[in-house]
């Protein structure tokens, strides 16, 4: 099984910084198969980046994924009031029983 | 739009079953897998389950295997996911998902992103 280890756990940032937040695997995650979704208190994840770098549709630019092998990266350009939440990495290219991982989240707040 | 609805929340005893629905709308339903997701109160996603609306063929986690069925009714595009024999530590959202990566056929069924999610179902476990 792939295991997912997310860094930094919390990222205290004000509006307008740049968010850097990483995802590592314990092996080499296949074609890429790396997903980041965004979750906000009493909602669903809603997904931002599929294929390690590509935006999902409506996703703002100032999202972007990067990586591959096992380690990969979401960049939030300039932070905005909204995007304050839990960022979740994915991977999707293990073979059965576990297809699916999720690594534990990184949280960012507002410094 | 493609859309994702769950039936409401439940409430169970340790030691029954509880069943969740998930209707899809929106898009050709067994043109693609739906995928089983869930998270404990306060604590990130744990992936449960994975099903084929194409053939129904499945992939369980191994934490729930043996305890969980999963299965589509494709007449009325919902799928269910069935959990057995729950334990205090059940208690949790159950999110369905539609799993995205290309269409369904009778050669493969992609197992990519999950795009939308449902909106969740609140299960408690509760003597």
């Amino acid at each position: 099984e792939i295991v997912l280890t997310q860094s930094p756990g919390t990222l205290s940032l004000s509006p307008g910084e740049r968010a850097t937040l990483s995802c590592r695997a314990s092996q080499s995650v296949s074609s890429s198969s790396l997903a980041w979704y965004q979750q906000k208190p009493g909602q669903a994840p809603r997904l931002l980046i599929y294929a390690a770098s590509s935006r999902a549709t409506g996703i703002p630019d100032r999202f972007s994924g990067s990586g591959s092998g096992t380690d990969f990266t979401l960049t939030i350009s300039r932070l905005e009031p909204e995007d304050f939440a839990v960022y979740y990495c994915q991977q999707y290219g293990s073979s059965p029983p576990s297809l699916f991982t999720f690594g534990p989240g990184t949280t960012v707040d507002i410094k | 739009q493609v859309q994702l609805v769950q039936s409401g929340g439940e409430v169970k005893k340790p030691g029954a079953s509880v069943k969740v629905s998930c209707k899809a709308s929106g898009y050709t339903f067994t043109s693609y897998g739906i995928s089983w997701v869930r998270q404990a109160p306060g604590q990130g996603l744990e992936w449960m389950g994975w099903i084929s609306a194409y053939n129904g063929n499945t992939n369980y986690a191994q934490k729930v295997q043996g305890r969980v069925t999963m299965t589509t009714d494709t007449s009325t595009s919902t799928a269910y996911m069935e959990l057995r024999s729950l334990r205090s530590d059940d208690t949790a959202v159950y999110y369905c998902g539609r799993v995205g990566g290309g269409y369904c056929s009778s050669t493969s069924c992609p197992r990519g992103w999950i795009d939308p999610w449902g909106q969740g179902t609140l299960v408690t476990v509760s003597s």
